[in-house]
């Protein structure tokens, strides 16, 4: 059974460039988390999806930055006109549904980007 | 607003030694409490996790954590680590509702020598 796959693992973008980053929930699971990782500091939420909507994109910046979730392929973040404040790693974590047995996250291994 | 905070960001310890993480949050409602692991390259991985019930419960690998919720605190423990154990550790919480998303804290980097 496949785990949540991520992709690619090191993405490496000039300044104002796009960064797009995939993700692909494990066999049955149709909610996705995003979350972001700064050097020195634990991980912070940044969005979370079902199949077609966005539920809470609280943690998403403003400006720039997108997600999506289509009803077949991957999971999307994509950041426009990247700047080396966005180097960081991005983790993807995908549930089953959002109860509290059924609502644990099981995670991806990441995709570091640097911004250069 | 809610937060986890760990009070060790690095801890050094020989093997056979006994392990204590600090895990503290502030939220005043119910909350599910879980602690998750990252080894060296890899993914991160559920250790145990805390809904209701025994405050004590067991994970993975020989790890426990009590829910002490007078002191809003989930330590992680256990009594004789292995080399193996070298990894970044994680407490998190989240609290249901609308949103299922994670409150994690700042991670606590374990280094086992042998």
């Amino acid at each position: 059974n496949a785990g949540v796959m991520q992709n690619p693992r090191h993405l490496v973008r000039r300044r104002g460039q796009e960064a797009r980053l995939r993700c692909s929930p494990m066999k049955g699971h149709s909610h996705v988390y995003w979350y972001r990782q700064l050097p020195e500091e634990g991980l912070k939420f940044m969005v979370y999806l079902q199949k077609e909507n966005i539920i809470d994109e609280s943690g998403m910046p403003k400006e720039r930055f997108s997600a999506e979730f289509p009803k077949e392929g991957p999971s999307i973040l994509r950041i426009q006109q990247v700047v080396r404040g966005d180097s960081a790693a991005y983790f993807c974590a995908s549930s089953p549904a959002s109860g509290r047995a059924t609502g644990i996250q099981y995670f991806g291994a990441g995709t570091r980007l640097s911004v250069l | 607003a809610q937060s986890v905070s760990q009070h060790n960001h690095h801890v050094i310890l020989s093997e056979a030694a006994s392990l204590e993480l600090g895990c503290n949050y502030s939220y005043g409602g119910t909350v599910n409490l879980f602690w998750y692991v990252q080894y060296p390259g890899q993914h991160l991985q559920l250790l145990l996790k805390y809904f209701s019930g025994d405050p004590l419960v067991k994970g993975i690998k020989g790890f426990e954590a009590e829910f002490i919720k007078s002191k809003f605190s989930f330590n992680l423990r256990k009594p004789s680590v292995q080399w193996s154990d070298t990894a970044e550790y994680f407490c998190a919480l989240n609290y249901g509702g609308a949103t299922n998303k994670l409150i994690f804290g700042t991670g606590t980097l374990l280094a086992v020598q042998p």
